[in-house]
């Protein structure tokens, strides 16, 4: 079946450690990759994207994302947390339509 | 507009009432999203509408949910004879082409009471 899977539901890292979070799909072709971030009562903001080429990606506030085609990941990854970067982050496929992984919510301490 | 638009931000109903909930995308945006987002929960694909193709009603829930959108511009989602398990935030969003970065707007704020 086709979906998205984000393994971690809480992830605790300290100010200034580097961070990845995962995310895997499952789909029948490579299909487009998004991460979104969503800040408590705020709404949901691109981080980056990919579509093709250069599987490196980089996106605002700090961030970049891998595509590994053959482990059929787009992982996220920030080399040094800001206090301001603890909210919710969501990975999503666009194939069919845009689907969304349950999410990982990210906190951050002193 | 400068963004997607929804309305309204926030609705109290009692539980067997209808509601209509609406949204503005992009203009130019041909392809518009609902979800559905609980305390808590990740986003919960609702409906997705492409053009003139037959919106991809998949993830409605019962058929209590329908949706429509008029013009390829507004789209409108209903609710009939709303329940409790019916709350949540209900989020809209819109893409210039299919399955590419979507923009949402700030979502309505639904509790059935």
């Amino acid at each position: 079946a086709q979906s998205v899977t984000q393994p971690d539901i809480h992830i605790t890292v300290s100010e200034g450690a580097s961070l990845e979070l995962r995310c895997n799909y499952s789909y029948g072709a490579t299909p487009y990759l998004f991460w979104y971030v969503q800040s408590p009562g705020q709404g949901l903001q691109l981080l980056l994207k990919y579509f093709s080429g250069d599987t490196l990606v980089q996106g605002i506030k700090g961030f970049e994302a891998e595509f590994k085609r053959s482990q059929s990941s787009f992982n996220l990854r920030k080399p040094s947390v800001h206090w301001s970067d603890a909210a919710e982050y969501f990975c999503a496929v666009g194939y069919d339509a845009l689907n969304f992984g349950k999410g990982t919510s990210l906190l951050v301490t002193p | 507009g400068a963004g997607v638009s929804q309305s309204p931000s926030n609705k109290v109903t009692e539980k067997g009432k209808d509601v209509e909930l609406r949204c503005d995308p992009i203009s130019g945006h041909t392809a518009l999203y609902w979800y559905r987002q609980s305390l808590g929960q990740g986003l919960e694909f609702l409906i997705y509408f492409q053009g003139n193709s037959a919106p991809d009603k998949s993830g409605l829930p019962s058929d209590r949910f329908s949706a429509e959108r008029t013009g390829g511009s507004v789209s409108t989602l209903t609710i009939q004879r709303t329940q409790q398990e019916d709350s949540a935030v209900y989020l809209c969003a819109s893409s210039l082409f299919p399955n590419t970065e979507a923009f949402f707007g700030q979502g309505t704020r639904l509790t059935v009471v």
